[in-house]
């Protein structure tokens, strides 16, 4: 059972345009929902991270929209660059749990 | 501040056979967890280790196991190995279970022959 579903698989943005990235989660305990960036070779990093009492959360180019209602919360990158080109994971946790995180999407931004 | 650092980078081994990883955490973390990364999936968690114990384990079977070190480095073990064993295992490091911040090392790439 797939608790966090993630879109698109993958996706092309040109230079200096919006990326979004979907996910959806099934369970309603979840409490903490980071997006982790990884590139080529290397472990995945924190990007940004929302708690679901909160509607948005705002790092320079990154932003993250969360619908508790609806289960959903999203990656929009701003101004996109060729080096934000990366696989993005979006992943949930509850309590001290461990992390369960999405497929991923490969974004590659196009000079 | 070394971050998590991991052990070897890269391992070739036979199916059947048992293979050791290691990872050291973060400074000041207490708190380590495992991941397998198949190829074009999303990390899996395995099991997570606190004050030398498994606290929590993910749907692996019991050829995973793991040892946490009173320093909190930590060692995976995976016996009789399988072909779709062949990952990226990761590890992660928090001050505590209960701190959301995880801290990911590069990895060891498995391949499975």
């Amino acid at each position: 059972q797939q608790q966090v579903k993630q879109s698109p698989q993958s996706l092309i943005v040109q230079k200096g345009g919006i990326s979004i990235i979907n996910c959806a989660y099934e369970n309603t305990a979840f409490d903490y929902f980071p997006w982790y960036q990884q590139f080529p070779g290397k472990g995945p990093a924190l990007l940004i991270a929302i708690r679901p009492d909160v509607s948005e959360k705002k790092e320079g180019r990154f932003t993250i929209s969360f619908n508790k209602s609806a289960k959903q919360f999203s990656l929009h990158i701003m101004d996109s660059q060729p080096g934000d080109s990366a696989t993005y994971f979006c992943a949930a946790k509850e309590g001290a749990d461990g992390l369960t995180f999405g497929k991923g999407t490969h974004l590659i931004i196009q000079p | 501040d070394a971050g998590v650092t991991q052990s070897p980078t890269h391992l070739i081994k036979t199916r059947g056979q048992q293979v050791t990883l290691r990872c050291s955490p973060k400074s000041g973390h207490d708190t380590v967890s495992w991941y397998q990364q198949a190829l074009g999936q999303g990390p899996q968690f395995i099991f997570q280790y606190y004050e030398e114990e498994e606290r929590q384990r993910g749907n692996f079977p019991d050829r995973f196991s793991g040892h946490q070190f009173p320093n909190y480095s930590s060692e995976l073990n995976v016996n009789a190995l399988l072909l779709g064993d062949s990952a990226l295992y990761l590890c992660a490091s928090s001050f505590r279970p209960s701190q959301t911040e995880a801290f990911f090392g590069q990895g060891t790439r498995l391949t499975v022959v």
